[in-house]
């Protein structure tokens, strides 16, 4: 297990509404990043927080939105919900430490937009 | 658990057999290359990672092999055991406007028969 784990496992929202999804980070580190993993693809990055800022954003419009506490918990925010934003959200913590860092994932959370 | 990757190329192997999992990679600035391994309803488990610098480490019963030359990376697992039974996706990993970018491969299902 890595110690990261995600909240809920599954949610089933309707087209629209807005979602909260939450991580608790493996103790120690500092870093935090959010993938949307659709069907049959690999997890596709929609950004990162390191000490409760974010410093990368892949290409996902601004109604994803993020947190990362003191604690280095963080959250997961989207907006006005669409069909395609069903999938497996994972996040994955990590320390980063002179320039080197290896993510750990958290089992995700399922959403179904309908 | 739900399945990850219904539409992903397939390798099928015999238990006990050695497995090579390929994956081409699309950046040649790459710092370093991790090998996740995903279950169904699960997130992606960090297997080995190996830096730009090196061509070839070791772990237990796991291989991974750099050719940066031909942007190929590949895990050879050996002795295949049905728990190997997974996605196993390769990531690369190199430095963005000052965070580490992490990008996924397409990813290879490895089905292991008795």
């Amino acid at each position: 297990e890595t110690g990261v784990t995600q909240s809920p496992t599954h949610l089933i929202k309707t087209r629209g509404q807005q979602v909260t999804l939450r991580c608790s980070s493996q103790s120690g580190h500092n870093t935090v990043s959010w993938y949307q993993q659709a069907l049959g693809q690999g997890p596709q990055f929609i950004f990162q927080y390191y000490r409760e800022e974010e410093n990368g954003r892949g290409n996902f419009p601004p109604r994803f939105s993020g947190l990362q506490f003191p604690n280095y918990s963080s959250e997961l925010n989207v907006n006005a919900l669409e069909l395609d934003d069903s999938a497996l959200y994972l996040c994955a913590s990590s320390l980063w430490d002179r320039g080197q860092e290896t993510q750990y994932f958290g089992p995700g959370t399922r959403l179904l937009v309908l | 658990g739900e399945s990850v990757g219904l539409h992903l190329p397939t390798l099928s192997v015999q238990e006990g057999d050695n497995s090579i999992i390929n994956c081409a990679y699309s950046n040649s600035a790459s710092d370093y290359f991790i090998w996740y391994k995903q279950e169904s309803g699960k997130g992606p488990q960090f297997i080995i990672d190996i830096r730009s610098n090196m061509d070839k480490r070791q772990g237990q019963r796991v291989t991974v092999l750099l050719n940066k030359t031909v942007k190929h990376l590949s895990l050879q697992i050996a002795a295949t055991q049905p728990g190997d039974s997974a996605v196993y996706f390769c990531a690369e990993i190199f430095l963005s406007g000052g965070y580490n970018k992490l990008i996924f491969g397409a990813g290879t299902r490895l089905a292991v028969h008795p």
